[in-house]
């Protein structure tokens, strides 16, 4: 079954270094996500990407973070000048129809766990 | 605004005991709600959705648009659903909202 994978699985990186977060979606999903848990804390979403642009964003995604899909697989999280409270698990995700359908729904990959120093 | 909540971090039952999770949630359209599992060192994975009325690993999960709830249960815990589990709604963007998850243990 195919499954969304995320790299790397863990990042260590100092405060205010950049990050980039990957994600491969499952090849025909055309909606992708990317939520984050803090730790100990519950899971947030962060933005919803389609047809190349951000559908939805929260308020957590701010002007530091930015997405992008660089090419037909990859999915990515930048985060521009990291801070200490960045520190969480962030999971991608994608579905095929946005949750139009009632048999889809988001398949998330296994997270990436960013510590901030 | 919408909203998940889960009253309880933690529920400990033994094997073979009946259990419910519980999930109430917030919401001014018509909503869509799915309970997710996260097995230890697994992703998250879905376990069922309220539109299907199906019964996934003996679970069950019914919507009370009264009472707002959709607790999940299953007549008999099994040591394998020690996991963390998760209600989610989903909102007029199509995107999850998710409540702070309960981790279930079934002790033998």
């Amino acid at each position: 079954e195919p499954e969304v994978t995320q790299t790397p699985s863990h990042q260590v990186t100092q405060m205010g270094q950049e990050v980039i977060l990957r994600c491969v979606p499952i090849s025909n999903h055309l909606y992708f996500y990317w939520y984050r848990q803090i730790l100990g804390q519950k899971v947030e979403f962060l933005v919803s990407f389609y047809n190349n642009e951000i559908s939805e964003k929260s308020e957590i995604f701010d002007d530091q973070f930015s997405v992008e899909r660089p090419d037909g697989s990859n999915f990515t999280l930048k985060i521009r000048s990291t801070k200490l409270e960045d520190s969480a698990m962030y999971f991608c995700a994608s579905s095929y129809s946005g949750g139009f359908s009632s048999t889809d729904t988001q398949y998330f990959g296994p997270g990436t766990r960013l510590t901030v120093l | 605004a919408q909203r998940v909540t889960q009253p309880e971090k933690l529920l400990s039952v033994f094997k073979g005991a009946p259990v419910e999770l519980k999930c109430n949630y917030s919401y001014s359209g018509s909503p869509e709600l799915f309970w997710y599992v996260q097995y230890s060192r697994q992703r998250l994975q879905l376990l069922l959705r309220h539109i299907s009325r199906e019964s996934i690993k003996g679970f069950t999960a019914d919507l009370n648009k009264g009472e707002t709830s959709f607790h999940l249960k299953k007549p008999f815990a099994q040591e394998e659903d020690s996991a963390m589990y998760y209600c989610a709604l989903m909102d007029y963007g199509q995107n999850f909202v998710f409540g702070p998850g309960t981790r279930l243990s079934v002790l033998p």
